[in-house]
C-alpha cells in the first residue's frame, strides 16, 4: 500500500496549457505539502496545508493553486503553463504542521513544450 | 537557504560503513537535525532525526557532537541501494511556522560501489 501516491507519473503539454497533479495520502496526516525540484535538483516547498491554514511560498507564481477537497487529499492546479515550471512535483504529508516527520510522494515529472 | 553544509559528493565500498559529515554551526537549541535521502528518480525519504543524544534506528545511526554544530550520519553496512543523494536538515522541534519547513541544500551524493 502507497503511503503518498501521486498522479500521473509523467506529464507533457503545450506552453499556456491547465493542468492539475493529484496527491493522496492513506498516513491520516493533517497537513500536505507540494514541493518542486528544479533542473539543478534544488527541491523547494511551494505549499503546506492543513485543514486550518495555507501558507504559501512567496516565490511560488498565482498561476499554482493547491486544492484540497479532503484531508487525503491536496491537488496541485496549475494554470497557463510556462517553459520554467517544468520540474519534478513532489506532495508530501506529515501528522501536523511542519513539525513532523514528513513523507513523500514518488513525484510527477512536468514537461512543458 | 539551507543552515548545513555538506560534501558534494562521497564513495564506499559495497558492506562498508558509510560515514557522512554535515556542519550545523549555527544551529539554535530549539532545532532538530533531520537526515532524508533521495535515490535516483524517487520522492525524498526519510532516515532519523535527532536533538543532541545520538539515535539509531533500523536504517542508520546519527551522531551529534556535544556543541551541536556539526554530525554524522552513518549507514553500518552499505549496500548498492544506498547509492543516494543524502540531505542534512536543520528545523525547529516545535510549531513556529513556516520556520518549521524543510529546507533542502545540495546534499551529498553517496556513491556506494562493489
Amino acid at each position: 500500500d502507497t503511503a503518498v501516491s501521486q498522479t500521473p507519473k509523467y506529464l507533457v503539454t503545450q506552453m499556456g496549457n491547465d493542468k492539475s497533479i493529484k496527491c493522496e495520502q492513506n498516513l491520516g496526516h493533517d497537513t500536505m505539502y507540494w514541493y518542486k525540484q528544479d533542473s539543478k535538483k534544488f527541491l523547494k516547498i511551494m505549499f503546506s496545508y492543513n485543514n486550518k491554514e495555507l501558507i504559501i511560498n512567496e516565490t511560488v507564481p498565482n498561476r499554482f493553486s493547491p486544492k484540497s477537497p479532503d484531508k487525503a487529499h491536496l491537488n496541485l492546479h496549475i494554470n497557463s503553463l510556462e517553459l520554467g515550471d517544468s520540474a519534478v512535483y513532489f506532495c508530501a504529508s506529515s501528522n501536523r504542521l511542519f513539525t513532523d516527520t514528513q513523507y513523500f510522494g514518488p513525484g510527477t515529472r512536468l514537461t512543458v513544450l | 537557504d539551507a543552515k548545513t553544509t555538506q560534501p558534494p559528493s562521497m564513495d564506499c565500498a559495497e558492506g562498508r560503513a558509510a560515514n557522512l559529515p554535515c556542519n550545523h554551526s549555527t544551529i539554535s537549541g530549539n532545532e532538530y537535525v533531520y537526515w532524508y535521502r533521495q535515490i535516483h528518480s524517487q520522492g525524498p525519504q526519510y532516515i532519523i532525526h535527532g536533538l543532541k543524544n545520538n539515535e539509531t534506528n533500523e536504517m542508520a545511526s546519527l551522531i551529534i557532537t556535544e556543541d551541536r554544530k556539526s554530525s554524522t550520519l552513518i549507514l553500518p553496512h552499505a549496500t548498492l541501494r544506498d547509492t543516494a543523494v543524502y540531505y542534512c536538515i536543520v528545523r525547529v522541534a516545535s510549531y513556529g511556522g513556516s520556520q518549521g519547513n524543510l529546507i533542502f541544500g545540495k546534499g551529498t551524493k553517496l556513491s556506494v560501489k562493489p
